[in-house]
């Protein structure tokens, strides 16, 4: 079965500078999608991005980018020019490709990294 | 288009108490899934249905049975309420067989068991 491991339970950062996140994760797969959720006060589960194992480019959506290192199974969020609007929980999840494997379909999650942005 | 609606949003229940959580999804979605969320420990999924007329067990299926009500309603029933059953609970929904969409999540029913 797959694990995802968030080792930081809470991180901070001043309003436009920059922080990662990290994320690792255990699997014997070899293709897989790997996602950050972010889930703000209001408590909506809110996609940031996301990344599938056979792609090397890291991937990118504005502000936040993505250091997906395979071999190492880790998978860490960057988030530049920190706003005071990215203070939320976020979650890193692994989702299996493979169509035969009883994790199919389903998100496997960390366990959460609790974000303080300070003006 | 709502996306996914859960209802309740709150509720508090006795010991022994049943109830049911509903979810309906109008994006003509095949999978439906149910989480719960605990402090320190992430979304842990309960049940899913991979398409209509099936349902499968998770990761933390005890104390919790599911109906697939039609191709948009998934629906969660505790039935005899436990303290270790509170917590956030969270239906989502995505396409069928391909990993790279997105599962869209519910606002989510806080339950408290007492």
């Amino acid at each position: 079965a797959q694990t995802v491991t968030q080792s930081q339970p809470e991180m901070s950062v001043q309003e436009a500078e920059t922080v990662t996140l990290s994320c690792t994760y255990d699997t014997s797969e070899s293709d897989y999608y790997l996602f950050w959720y972010k889930q703000p006060p209001s408590r909506q589960m809110i996609l940031v991005i996301r990344q599938e194992a056979y792609k090397q480019q890291n991937a990118t959506e504005n502000r936040f980018s993505v250091n997906f290192q395979k071999a190492a199974k880790s998978f860490s969020l960057k988030i530049s020019d920190s706003q005071l609007g990215d203070a939320a929980m976020y979650f890193c999840a692994y989702r299996s490709v493979n169509a035969g494997g009883t994790s199919y379909g389903k998100l496997t999650f960390g366990q959460g990294t609790i974000l303080t942005v300070h003006p | 288009n709502a996306g996914v609606t859960q209802t309740p949003k709150f509720q508090v229940l006795k010991t022994g108490q049943s109830m049911t959580l509903q979810c309906a999804q109008d994006m003509n979605h095949n999978s439906m899934y149910w989480y719960r969320q605990d402090p320190g420990m992430g979304l842990r999924l309960i049940y899913y249905s991979a398409s209509e007329g099936t349902t499968d067990k998770g990761e933390v299926p005890n104390g919790y049975n599911v109906s697939r009500l039609n191709k948009r309603e998934f629906s969660l029933r505790l039935e005899s309420a436990a303290p270790s059953q509170t917590s956030v609970y969270f239906c989502a929904s995505s396409v069928l067989g391909e990993a790279h969409y997105e599962q869209y999540f519910g606002p989510g029913t806080r339950l408290t068991v007492t």
